[in-house]
């Protein structure tokens, strides 16, 4: 089975450009999260859906965040306009049945801004 | 504020040799706590999750230990190989009133050699 993809790997753009980050989840997962990790802050979980619908965004930076999830199968996580301090790998991960059920990651999106 | 501590922050090893990683949290009230394997440019693999009322969980060569009254948990390889070198993270989940919070820790880096 195909686990999460993300896209794109990698992202290099100067700061006040948009960027958006893509995640597809694994099949049937009914939960989605997006997280950050940076060398300085560790793992950071960002914002969470449940059957698409986001419960919990308590972890969003600013405003210049945001994330959506149309369907069951893609959610993108946008950051306009972005700043230098965004810099850091990006993971969507999925699970099935619960918030505490184990979580599949993705390989992550490693944004730089300049 | 609720925490999550990881020792030692780094470690090296000989292969075929045993070690053990700790975590201690401060987090209340407690859900439950994951350790995650993550590879050098990947996303985080769970290797347990463990409630409040488990004491023990295994995944192979990994054996998780919990001490919800002391809120010390460790994290316990067994004949290591040179796939154990990584990064382990230790993640508490709090239920709170308001849904689910996850604290993380900083990691603890091992590497394995020869």
């Amino acid at each position: 089975d195909a686990g999460v993809i993300q896209s794109p790997r990698h992202e290099v753009t100067e700061m006040g450009q948009e960027v958006t980050l893509r995640c597809k989840p694994i099949s049937g997962h009914d939960y989605l999260f997006w997280y950050r990790q940076t060398m300085m802050r560790g793992l950071e979980l960002l914002i969470y859906f449940n059957n698409n619908v986001p419960i919990d965004d308590s972890g969003m930076p600013e405003d210049r965040f945001s994330a959506k999830m149309p369907n069951a199968s893609f959610s993108t996580l946008k950051i306009q306009p972005s700043e230098p301090r965004d810099s850091a790998v990006y993971f969507c991960a999925s699970s099935r049945n619960g918030f505490n059920q184990p979580q599949h990651f993705g390989d992550g999106t490693r944004l730089s801004i300049l | 504020k609720n925490q999550v501590e990881q020792s030692p922050q780094s470690l090296i090893i000989l292969e075929g040799k045993n070690c053990t990683l700790q975590c201690n949290y401060t987090v209340s009230p407690f859900s439950n706590l994951r350790w995650y394997k993550q590879d050098t440019g990947r996303g985080p693999v769970s290797l347990t999750i463990m409630t409040f009322s488990e004491n023990t969980k295994s995944n192979g060569r990994y054996t998780a230990t919990l001490d919800a009254d002391t809120k010390q948990s460790s994290l316990h390889i067994t004949a290591s190989q040179l796939s154990d070198s990584a990064s382990y993270i230790c993640v508490v989940s709090e239920l709170t009133g308001g849904g689910n919070k996850l604290t993380f820790g900083t990691g603890t880096q091992l590497k394995v050699e020869l």
